[in-house]
């Protein structure tokens, strides 16, 4: 059974740098072909694809956000990072992580973590 | 990038009747490449649907998916009290991967 859990702090202030840890078990990043995704949803708003990494560490970025974006991978604690730099309060959401199937749709997700921006 | 625009914005049906949610994209979505998730309020996205029409592991069969090209369709045949939801769709054929932005079912 595939399960991931996002963790980070529920506020930040602005701009100040987030970081968001996933996770997972039932999978592993060191196996050829699999891939993560970071995706975020502000509340009462539709989803938007941020970051993925790809087993052999090949990364990429949302194109608006790319320069506040770094993702990685720690295969030994199966985890997967995600970093977000200056911070606003249009970045207010609830950020997943999700398994990425051969680079397409994603499935299964975390359940999710609500990151407020405020100061 | 492909922007995706899902119709109705809200639709309200009963228990029973079939639902027809609809995906446009604003160009070709290479290889039927597009899944649809549904969302319940408090709940991460769960997938349905893949390459168009696959269903996902245990999802029921009253769900199908359907569209090439441009038009993609959900179709609910007879709706279950559990199916009222947010439904999204995703396209994965052109980076980067992009979501429309919902449609809400509601019971009427």
């Amino acid at each position: 059974q595939v399960t991931l859990k996002e963790s980070g702090p529920a506020l930040v202030k602005p701009t100040q740098t987030l970081t968001l840890t996933c996770t997972f078990s039932g999978f592993s990043l060191s196996t050829s072909g699999m891939r993560a995704s970071w995706i975020r949803q502000p509340p009462g708003k539709a989803l938007e694809w941020l970051a993925r990494i790809d087993w052999d560490d090949d990364k990429f970025y949302s194109t608006s956000l790319k320069t506040r974006l770094t993702i990685s991978k720690d295969t030994s604690k199966n985890q997967v990072v995600l970093t977000m730099t200056n911070m606003d309060p249009v970045d207010t959401a609830t950020y997943y992580c999700a398994r990425h199937i051969a680079g397409g749709w994603f499935d299964p997700w975390g359940q999710g973590t609500l990151v407020t921006v405020s100061s | 990038e492909i922007v995706l625009t899902q119709s109705p914005g809200t639709l309200s049906l009963s228990p029973g009747e079939r639902a027809t949610l609809s995906c446009r994209a604003s160009q070709s979505v290479s290889s039927s490449y597009l899944a649809w998730y549904q969302q319940k309020p408090g709940q991460a996205p769960r997938l349905l649907i893949y390459g168009a029409s696959s269903r996902a592991t245990g999802i029921p069969d009253r769900f199908s998916g359907s569209g090439s090209g441009t038009d993609f369709t959900l179709t609910i045949s007879r709706l279950e009290p559990e199916d009222f939801a947010v439904y999204y769709c995703q396209q994965y054929g052109s980076s980067p991967s992009t979501f429309g932005q919902g449609t809400k079912l509601e019971i009427k």
